[in-house]
């Protein structure tokens, strides 16, 4: 079965860096892109990205596009999220997903979400 | 960005009762709609995909339609374990978007 395992808690002064990890198993790691949602606390939902781990191409939302890198490494099957000069409005749950095919972007299994805290 | 609006933001109702949820998009996206729920402290869970087509093993008292801009999330009975938030999400362009989430209490 499809299993995405997340890294743990992370607590991250302002101006620092947070990299969340994405572990994924039960399926073929190439054949799915990994998508990015975070949800600020008692907030929405708020999609941040995607990632082809066939290519390593990338597509992110124009909102953090010069702070965020999504990256892979097909060989430990994991995904990684580096959000960059972070602000406390970052504190959130970090979560990846997987979408169903690459050209139906709904997500049929999520990680169990990291979250990040960033304070002074 | 295509924008994606619930309503209502909350709902009370009791169990055994139908409801339904709305979702409009500002622009239309023809069927690529999903609805998830989402309980405290868990990750959302998919429901609903291309509008109206059910998970596999989602019960099938959970239904959705619609198509272009108006979408609705219909539970037509109910139950305890059915409290939760909900929430639409847009995947017809590359900037995926959600809903702002219709929170589902108990009355």
């Amino acid at each position: 079965q499809v299993h995405l395992v997340q890294s743990g808690a992370e607590v991250e002064r302002p101006g620092a860096s947070v990299r969340v990890s994405c572990k994924a198993s039960g399926y073929t790691f190439t054949g799915n892109y990994i998508h990015w949602v975070r949800q600020a606390p008692g907030q929405g939902l708020e999609w941040m990205g995607w990632i082809n781990p066939n290519t390593g191409g990338t597509n992110y939302a124009q909102k953090f596009q010069v702070r965020v890198t999504m990256t892979s490494d097909t060989s430990i099957s994991t995904f990684y999220m580096e959000l960059g000069t972070l602000r406390s409005d970052d504190t959130a749950v970090y979560y990846c997903a997987r979408a169903f095919s690459t050209l139906h972007y709904y997500f049929d299994y999520w990680g169990q979400g990291t979250l990040v805290t960033v304070s002074s | 960005d295509i924008q994606m609006t619930q309503s209502p933001s909350t709902l009370s109702a009791s169990v055994g009762d139908r409801v339904t949820i709305t979702c409009r998009a500002s622009q239309t996206i023809s069927t690529w709609l999903a609805w998830y729920q989402q309980k405290p402290g868990k990750a959302p869970k998919l429901l609903i995909y291309e509008a109206s087509t059910l998970e596999s093993g989602v019960p099938s008292r959970f239904s959705g339609s619609g198509s272009g801009t108006e979408f609705t999330l219909t539970i037509s009975s109910l139950q305890p374990e059915d409290f939760a938030t909900y929430y639409c999400q847009q995947y017809n362009s590359y900037g995926i978007t959600f809903g702002q989430g219709t929170r589902l209490e108990i009355k």
